[in-house]
C-alpha cells in the first residue's frame, strides 16, 4: 500500500526563524510532491509543487525533493503567526489520486 | 477565475435522513475528487471522476454512500440513511488531467455536516 508519512507535531517555532517539515513516502515510482495549508476550520491551499530532485523557492517557502531518499520537505524561513497551521504533503504514485499524509501541526510563537 | 464551489456549507440533520451534496468543479478540469475529513481518520479519498466517469469508489464507506456526476459541472454526494458517524466534513476538489496527473487539486470551501 503506498503511503505517506508526516510527523503530527505540534512543532513549536519562534517567529523569524525557520520551520522545517519533513514527508517520507513509500513508492520510487511517485512523480509528483505537493504541500498544502490547512487552516483550522478551512479547507486545503495549495502553496508548493515539486517535480524533480532538488530545492524549489516560492517566496518564504522552498520545497526540497530527494527522490532517491524517498522524503520531501518544506522550509518556512522568517516564520510569521499567519503561518500557524497545519501543513499537508501530498503525493502522486502515478495516477490520477493524490495520497495525503496526516499533517503536521505548526504553531509559530510571537 | 471561480474556485471550486460546494453546497450546503453546513448541514445539519437527523440520523436517517437523506443527505446530499454538492460541487460545481473549476471549469475546464476533468477529474473530481471527493473527500472526507475527521479527527480521528484525516483526509480520507471516497470516489473520484474522470471525465464524468466514476474511476476509484474504493474509498466509499458502505452502501449507504453513492456519488454521481451527470456532467462536467456537477456532482452530488448522497447519503442514504445517514448516521452520526459520517459527521464530518466533506470537500470536493478538481484538478485538470492528462495521462499520469502533474496537476495540483484544488480544494473547495467544504461541507460541514453534523447528523443529529
Amino acid at each position: 500500500q503506498k503511503e505517506v508519512e508526516q510527523n503530527s507535531g505540534p512543532l513549536s517555532v519562534p517567529e523569524g526563524a525557520i520551520a522545517s517539515l519533513n514527508c517520507t513516502y513509500s513508492d520510487r515510482v511517485s512523480q509528483s510532491f505537493f504541500w498544502y495549508r490547512q487552516y483550522s476550520g478551512k479547507s486545503p491551499e495549495l502553496i508548493m509543487s515539486i517535480y524533480s530532485n532538488g530545492d524549489k523557492e516560492d517566496g518564504r517557502f522552498t520545497a526540497q525533493l530527494n527522490k532517491a531518499s524517498q522524503y520531501v520537505s518544506l522550509l518556512i524561513r522568517d516564520s510569521q503567526p499567519s503561518d500557524s497551521a497545519t501543513y499537508l504533503c501530498a503525493v502522486n504514485f502515478g495516477n490520477e489520486k493524490l495520497t495525503f499524509g496526516t499533517g503536521t501541526r505548526l504553531t509559530i510563537i510571537p | 477565475d471561480a474556485g471550486v464551489i460546494q453546497s450546503p456549507r453546513h448541514e445539519v440533520t437527523e440520523m436517517g435522513q437523506e443527505v446530499t451534496l454538492r460541487c460545481k468543479p473549476i471549469s475546464g478540469h476533468n477529474s473530481l475528487f471527493w473527500y472526507r475529513q475527521t479527527m480521528m481518520r484525516g483526509l480520507e479519498l471516497l470516489i473520484y471522476f474522470n471525465n464524468n466517469v466514476p474511476i476509484d469508489d474504493s474509498g466509499m464507506p458502505e452502501d449507504r454512500f453513492s456519488a454521481k456526476m451527470p456532467n462536467a459541472s456537477f456532482s452530488t454526494l448522497k447519503i442514504q440513511p445517514s448516521e452520526p458517524r459520517d459527521s464530518a466534513v466533506y470537500f470536493c476538489a478538481s484538478s485538470s488531467t492528462t495521462g499520469v496527473s502533474n496537476q495540483p487539486q484544488h480544494f473547495g470551501d467544504g461541507t460541514r455536516l453534523s447528523i443529529l
